[in-house]
């Protein structure tokens, strides 16, 4: 069974740093792209960050780049999700969540449960 | 703002059809990347609900379909059921974002 379990969400002040994690079990991970989206409370679904199966590439949206980092241990199977000069409007649901195909045409068939990060003085 | 447009609510009676539209532009929906659809019960994680277009994933029943056209893309649901309840998301690719591009979101309610 595919299980994808988010931690490490909380409290953070504006400007600082939080990291979060995303253990996965029940598939080949490192063959797998992996992606985290984000959900403010009471509002859609946003990308927020992409890592190719062998981590060596990375995109990322833009409300983000430069501030976040995303990376992954194939050999924990976990990905994670370095965020830096944390502000306000990063308050969200974190999931992480298994990416099948590629490209403009990959979709989302397994997601975590989310994690709560919450930025606020 | 969501790059790609979808309605913020509708609604229906028990056994009606509803539909929900995404409308996108020629940078996603329209450069023929694939449209997926999502469900999400409030509290829970979203669920892949429509994927390539028109296909079900295992375990989504046949009353539920999607489709596409142009810049913009569907999905129906047919015999609503209470159950049927929820948000919904669709999902694309912009080649200008070179991202991932979600809709913002359809409150579906069972009246």
């Amino acid at each position: 069974e595919v299980q994808l379990v988010e931690s490490g969400g909380g409290l953070a002040h504006p400007g600082e740093s939080l990291r979060i994690s995303c253990a996965a079990s029940g598939f080949t991970f490192s063959t797998y792209w992996m992606d985290w989206v984000r959900q403010a409370p009471g509002k859609g679904l946003v990308w927020v960050a992409r890592v190719e199966d062998d981590g060596g590439r990375t995109t990322y949206a833009d409300s983000v780049k430069g501030r976040f980092i995303v990376s992954r241990d194939n050999a924990k199977k976990t990905l994670s999700l370095q965020m830096n000069s944390l502000r306000g409007e990063d308050t969200a649901v974190y999931y992480c969540a298994r990416v099948w195909g590629y490209g403009g045409y990959a979709r989302y068939d397994f997601w975590g449960q989310g994690i709560l990060v919450t930025v606020s003085s | 703002q969501a790059v790609l447009t979808q309605p913020p609510s509708v609604s229906g009676a028990p056994g009606q059809r509803v539909t929900i539209s995404c409308t996108g532009s020629s940078s996603n929906i329209g450069a023929d990347y694939h449209v997926h659809w999502y469900q999400q019960v409030p509290g829970r994680a979203p669920k892949l609900l429509i994927y390539g277009n028109t296909d079900r994933p295992s375990g989504v029943p046949d009353r539920v379909s999607g489709s596409k056209s142009g810049t913009s893309a569907s999905l129906a649901i047919t015999g609503l059921q209470a159950e049927d309840e929820a948000d919904y998301y669709c999902q694309s690719y912009d080649s200008s974002l070179s991202g991932v591009v979600f809709g913002g979101g359809t409150k579906l309610t069972v009246l």
